[in-house]
C-alpha cells in the first residue's frame, strides 16, 4: 500500500536558519504531493502541491520538488521565522475514484529567536 | 468566517457516554471527511462521504458512526465512548477529483475518562 515517511521531530533552529525537513514516499503510479502546516490548536492548511515528476511547490517561501527517481518531496526553506513554529506532515494523494490521501506522522519545528 | 467549522471544540465525558461531534462547511464541497489525530501517529481516516447519500468506512471506523445530514453537515458519533477513543478530531473537506486539496476545521479535542 501507499506510504510517506518524514524525519522524526522535533527540529529545532535559530532564526534565519536554513530549513530541510525530508519526505519519502511509496506508491505504485504517479501520485500527487503535498505538504501541509499545522499551527498550535489550528486545523492543518494546505502549504503547498505538485502533481507530476520534478514539479516544484512553492509557497509562503517554502518549496518542494517531486523527485520521482528517489520518491521523495523534501521541504526546504531559506530563512525560517519563529512564525514557522509548528508541525509540517508530508501527504500524498492516489487517482482514481477515491483519491485516498495518506499523510506522514508530521515533524514539529521549533524556531528559536 | 471559519470555511469549515466544528462544534464542540472541546469535550470531556465518561466511559460509556454516546457523543456526538458536529462539523459544517460553507466551502460548497461535496467531499467530507472526519480524521482522528494522535500524537506521533498522524492523521487516521474514520469516515468519508462523496455525497449525501455516499458514506465509507475509512481505516479506523469501528466505535464510530456518521451521519451526512446535507451537503455542508458531517456529524461523528461515539455510541459508547471508551478511554482509547480520547484523541483531537479532524473534519475537512475537498473539491472533488482533487482528495489532496482539503480544508480542515479547527478541530475537537475530546477526552474520555
Amino acid at each position: 500500500g501507499n506510504s510517506v515517511t518524514q524525519m522524526e521531530g522535533p527540529v529545532t533552529l535559530s532564526e534565519e536558519a536554513f530549513l530541510t525537513i525530508n519526505c519519502t514516499y511509496t506508491a505504485t503510479g504517479y501520485p500527487s504531493l503535498f505538504w501541509y502546516v499545522q499551527y498550535p490548536g489550528e486545523g492543518l492548511q494546505l502549504l503547498l502541491k505538485a502533481t507530476k515528476a520534478d514539479d516544484k511547490g512553492s509557497n509562503k517561501g517554502f518549496e518542494a520538488t517531486y523527485r520521482k527517481e528517489t520518491t521523495s518531496f523534501h521541504l526546504e526553506k531559506g530563512s525560517v521565522q519563529v512564525s514557522d513554529s509548528a508541525v509540517y506532515f508530508c501527504a500524498l494523494s492516489r487517482g482514481g475514484g477515491y483519491q485516498k490521501v495518506t499523510f506522514g506522522t508530521g515533524t514539529k519545528l521549533q524556531v528559536i529567536p | 468566517d471559519a470555511d469549515v467549522t466544528q462544534t464542540p471544540r472541546n469535550r470531556i465525558t465518561k466511559t460509556g457516554k454516546r457523543i456526538m461531534l458536529e462539523c459544517s462547511q460553507t466551502k460548497g464541497h461535496d467531499r467530507m471527511y472526519w480524521y482522528r489525530q494522535d500524537p506521533g501517529l498522524g492523521l487516521q481516516l474514520i469516515y468519508y462521504s462523496f455525497d449525501v447519500k455516499d458514506i465509507n468506512k475509512g481505516e479506523i471506523s469501528d466505535g464510530y458512526s456518521v451521519s451526512r445530514q446535507a451537503q455542508a453537515k458531517f456529524s461523528l458519533s461515539l455510541e459508547s465512548a471508551i478511554p482509547n477513543q480520547t484523541a483531537l478530531y479532524f473534519c475537512a473537506t475537498s473539491p472533488t477529483g482533487r482528495a489532496g486539496e482539503q480544508f480542515f476545521g479547527p478541530g475537537t479535542r475530546l477526552t474520555v475518562l
